[in-house]
């Protein structure tokens, strides 16, 4: 069955480094997003990424993210000059847009957790 | 600003017991909402979803969703262990993709 991969699956960084996360989604999918869980807490929606441009964000997602799609299965997101608050369960998610009902199932990669020292 | 709320639990239920788990939304333009399961440390898991008012039944997942009441639920038939998790309700906006989740009910099914 078709899956969600993403590396590395745990990363720790010095505070102010910059670091990217990786993610391969499923290979017919079309939308991409990424999501961020800091211990404890909900589920929080970063960046959603259609067609090679973002096609919605989150208060969270500012100056200090970027994501891309550098070739045809990769989507990175970077985070520039980390702080100890960033430090996250990062999930990277796809979709299969479908236009009925809104069905836009996502399904979520294993994740990378990033500690921020 | 969209909400959904949970009960975070934890629900404790006996093994082979119906666990019931509720999920409030504020946003009446939400089409269609998410089941999703997380096991401590992993990944959301979809287990369902559902659009239509009334009842979606999979296995011995039962989703039930009530738009004028603006509440979507999963009951779990004949409980195991291995259910034991945090039960995630999630819903798109009325536009666009992205998933605001609920905070969780942790579900603990005793042997």
């Amino acid at each position: 069955e078709p899956e969600v991969t993403q590396t590395p699956s745990h990363q720790v960084t010095q505070m102010g480094q910059e670091v990217i996360l990786r993610c391969v989604p499923i290979s017919n999918h079309l939308y991409f997003y990424w999501y961020r869980q800091i211990l404890g807490q909900k589920v929080e929606f970063l960046v959603s990424f259609y067609n090679n441009e973002i096609s919605e964000k989150s208060e969270i997602f500012d100056d200090q993210f970027s994501v891309e799609r550098p070739d045809g299965s990769n989507f990175t997101l970077k985070i520039r000059s980390t702080k100890l608050e960033d430090s996250a369960m990062y999930f990277c998610a796809s979709s299969e847009r479908k236009t009925s009902g809104g069905q836009d199932t996502q399904y979520f990669g294993p994740g990378t957790r990033l500690t921020v020292l | 600003q969209k909400e959904v709320e949970q009960n975070s639990g934890p629900l404790s239920v006996p093994e082979g017991a119906i666990a019931s788990l509720n999920c409030t939304y504020s946003d009446r333009g939400s089409q269609s909402f998410f089941w999703y399961r997380q096991y401590s440390g992993k990944s959301p898991e979809l287990i369902m979803f559902i659009y239509s008012n009334g009842d979606k039944e999979d296995g011995r997942f039962t989703a039930q969703l009530n738009k004028a009441s603006q509440y979507v639920s999963l009951l779990i038939r004949d409980s195991q262990p291995s259910d034991s998790a945090t039960y995630l309700c999630a819903a798109p906006g009325s536009i666009g993709n992205m998933l605001t989740f609920g905070g969780g009910t942790r579900l603990m099914v005793k042997p």
